[in-house]
């Protein structure tokens, strides 16, 4: 029972470039969280969605960040147009609908050079 | 007023010991508290969970929970070498009667466990 699967672990971009990270949730869990983890600072969340669906991007930056989940596949992470300032520890969670206990992937670690 | 705090530490304390980590919240609508651990370069994996006043005891881990104070703690008895990693303090609430992930997290404490 696969845990819940990030990839890239690890991505170099340079300034101007666009990242996608991407997040397979645990069998079962329908809804995906992202959170980033800037370096020395806590986690933050950014969004949570189920399939085909945004339910709050609260925490999402207005600009260069955008999140979905298809109906089929991972959820993807978009940052276009990538700043020194993005480089951080990006963690995908999931959990079961309308529970608050999340299970966090392994992260993708994000550098921008 | 950050919205959860946590004493950013280091706390260092010899093994065989008890580990107290603390945390506090400005939320009063705050429902659920969770005490997660992170190694450094890992991910954060959930230790302990709370949603009433008291205590909760799971092995050597023991959460606190005091909403009129809106504190929570975290002990740790017999600290092992192994516990050495940070903690994060996290809290939710509950929006228009649904509950779910959206989790704020505390800074962290690094707690280093010394043979």
């Amino acid at each position: 029972n696969a845990g819940v699967m990030q990839n890239p672990r690890h991505l170099v971009r340079r300034r101007g470039q666009e990242a996608r990270l991407r997040c397979s949730p645990m069998k079962g869990h329908s809804h995906v969280y992202w959170y980033r983890q800037l370096p020395e600072e806590g986690l933050k969340f950014m969004v949570y969605l189920q399939k085909e669906n945004i339910i709050d991007e609260s925490g999402m930056p207005k600009e260069r960040f955008s999140a979905e989940f298809p109906k089929e596949g991972p959820s993807i992470l978009r940052i276009q147009q990538v700043v020194r300032g993005d480089s951080a520890a990006y963690f995908c969670a999931s959990g079961l609908p309308g529970a608050n206990v999340l299970t966090f992937g392994a992260g993708s670690r994000l550098t921008v050079l | 007023q950050k919205e959860v705090e946590q004493n950013s530490g280091p706390l260092s304390v010899p093994e065989g010991a008890i580990a107290s980590l603390n945390c506090t919240y400005s939320d009063r609508g705050s429902q659920s508290f969770f005490w997660y651990r992170q190694y450094s370069g890992k991910s954060p994996e959930l230790i302990m969970s709370i949603y009433s006043n008291g205590d909760k005891e799971d092995g050597r881990f023991t959460a606190q929970l005091n909403k009129a104070s809106q504190y929570v703690s975290l002990l740790i008895r017999d600290s092992q070498p192994s516990d050495s990693a940070t903690y994060l303090c996290a809290v939710t609430q509950t929006a228009g009667g649904t509950s779910y992930g959206k989790l704020t997290f505390g800074q962290g404490t690094i707690l280093t466990v010394h043979p």
